[in-house]
């Protein structure tokens, strides 16, 4: 069955960075784009970028730019997804999600939860 | 902030429908397929709606998607318990030449 288990849970000083991993089983990870998306306490869902793990391109929301980096490691169907420059703002559950039919995200990884204090 | 608008509540008695909205623009809804997800607190959220009235393997028929010029709905029949949960629609956008995924503003869908 298709599964994404994501990394644990960090905590992070304001100006530090986090690499979130997203490991996939149970399809070719070279056939579905990864999405990625966060969700602060008491907030909406909130898209961060998507990546082909196939050839590595990669798309940002313009919030995101310059702070977020999308990456894959194709011989062990592990995504990662990179935030710089962390603030306590970015204090929130991050998702990795495939995207399957329709180019809808469906199986979704368990979330991990990034706090960012001092 | 969110460029789908839902209302942020919803609510009914068991065994009602119930029907929540979504309104987007021309660069969305208008010109792209919804989706549509129930998400509970801790948990990941999971796809009930796909390519505007599509359900996944394992959803009930119970829910429904429809789609007519830039706004779309999710109706609920058959109102249950378990229902209670928030409901975000979400739509790839191309305004401005630029591709990302936009969610709406999240109904709170709540069973008396």
């Amino acid at each position: 069955q298709v599964q994404l288990v994501q990394s644990g849970a960090e905590v992070k000083k304001p100006g530090a960075s986090v690499k979130v991993a997203c490991k996939a089983s149970g399809y070719t990870f070279t056939t579905y784009d990864i999405t990625w998306v966060r969700q602060a306490s008491g907030q909406g869902l909130e898209w961060m970028g998507w990546m082909n793990p196939d050839r590595g391109n990669t798309g940002y929301a313009q919030k995101f730019q310059g702070r977020v980096t999308l990456t894959r490691n194709t011989s062990i169907s592990t995504a990662y997804m990179y935030l710089s420059s962390l603030r306590s703002e970015d204090t929130a559950v991050y998702y990795c999600a495939r995207n399957g039919a329709g180019a809808a995200p469906d199986y979704w990884g368990q979330g991990t939860l990034v706090t960012v204090s001092s | 902030q969110s460029v789908l608008t839902q209302p942020p509540s919803a609510s009914g008695t068991p065994g009602q429908r119930v029907t929540i909205s979504c309104s987007g623009s021309s660069s969305n809804i208008g010109s792209k397929t919804v989706n549509w997800y129930r998400h509970l607190p801790g948990t990941a959220p999971s796809l009930l709606i796909y390519s505007n009235n599509q359900r996944p393997s394992g959803v009930p028929d119970r829910f429904s998607g429809s789609k007519s010029g830039t706004s779309a709905s999710l109706a609920i029949s058959g109102l249950q318990s378990e229902d209670e949960a928030d409901y975000y629609c979400a739509a790839w956008d191309d305004g401005l030449n630029v591709l990302r995924y936009v969610f709406g503003t999240g109904t709170k869908v709540t069973v008396l």
